[in-house]
């Protein structure tokens, strides 16, 4: 079983539309989560952490239950700016500093 | 913020021929430093983590003799992709943390995309 599941989408929405993504992950000890952006053939980018509380950052939400081992990113009023692939990863129990596993991620495409 | 750059950003080689990819920490000491792999449409995969004047730790199914990490300063890390295969063509990104960037969040290069004819 992979550490980091994702559905890749595709996800198609216009602007404006809400839009969630959900991710499992498979060690339960797992310490810390993120939400990274990446664009077409460019370096993922850090989108947002994860907090136990749940946390938002203007249009993005974020919830994590650790009991299900869930994760998840809501946007609201999607732009065009928006589309790109973002990626749920976790910091694994007992890593090395910055070891980090990446679900596949989900690509989004916001249209006019 | 902290910076990663990255080198060259785009490569093309024969088969059988190395190639050197350079990791360089612009504004920070990276005591660690990590290679991943990314295949079109799938997501990054470890490769190998490296420590600053230590061998690097490989990830399995990683071959160590093929794929050469050096990171002989805390600002510079190189993987050379030796002996070339088509099939060795990929997106190549390195990462960097430093002792104070605990919270997580690794500072990427931006990518080094290997074909190899």
């Amino acid at each position: 079983r992979k550490e980091v599941e994702q559905d890749p989408g595709p996800f198609n929405v216009p602007e404006g539309a809400t839009v969630a993504f959900n991710c499992t992950y498979s060690n339960s000890a797992s310490q810390s989560f993120f939400w990274y952006r990446q664009d077409c053939r460019k370096e993922p980018k850090l989108l947002m952490s994860v907090y136990s509380s749940g946390n938002e950052d203007g249009r993005f939400t974020a919830q994590l239950n650790r009991a299900s081992q869930y994760i998840s990113l809501l946007i609201r009023d999607s732009k065009l700016s928006d589309s790109a692939t973002y990626l749920c990863v976790v910091k694994g129990r007992g890593s090395t500093l910055g070891r980090l596993y990446f679900g596949r991620g989900t690509q989004l495409t916001v249209w006019p | 913020g902290a910076v990663v750059s990255q080198h060259p950003s785009r490569v093309i080689c024969k088969s059988g021929t190395s190639v050197k990819i350079e990791c360089r920490s612009l504004d920070f000491q990276a005591t660690t430093m990590f290679w991943y792999r990314q295949f079109p449409k799938q997501s990054l995969m470890l490769m190998a983590t490296s420590n600053e004047g230590s061998k690097a730790t490989y990830e399995q199914g990683v071959e160590k003799d093929k794929f050469l990490i050096n990171h002989a300063s805390l600002t510079l890390s190189t993987l050379t992709v030796t002996s070339a295969h088509p099939e060795d063509s990929s997106f190549y990104i390195c990462s960097a943390s430093g002792a104070s960037h605990y919270t997580g969040e690794l500072f990427f290069g931006e990518g080094s995309r290997l074909t190899v004819l």
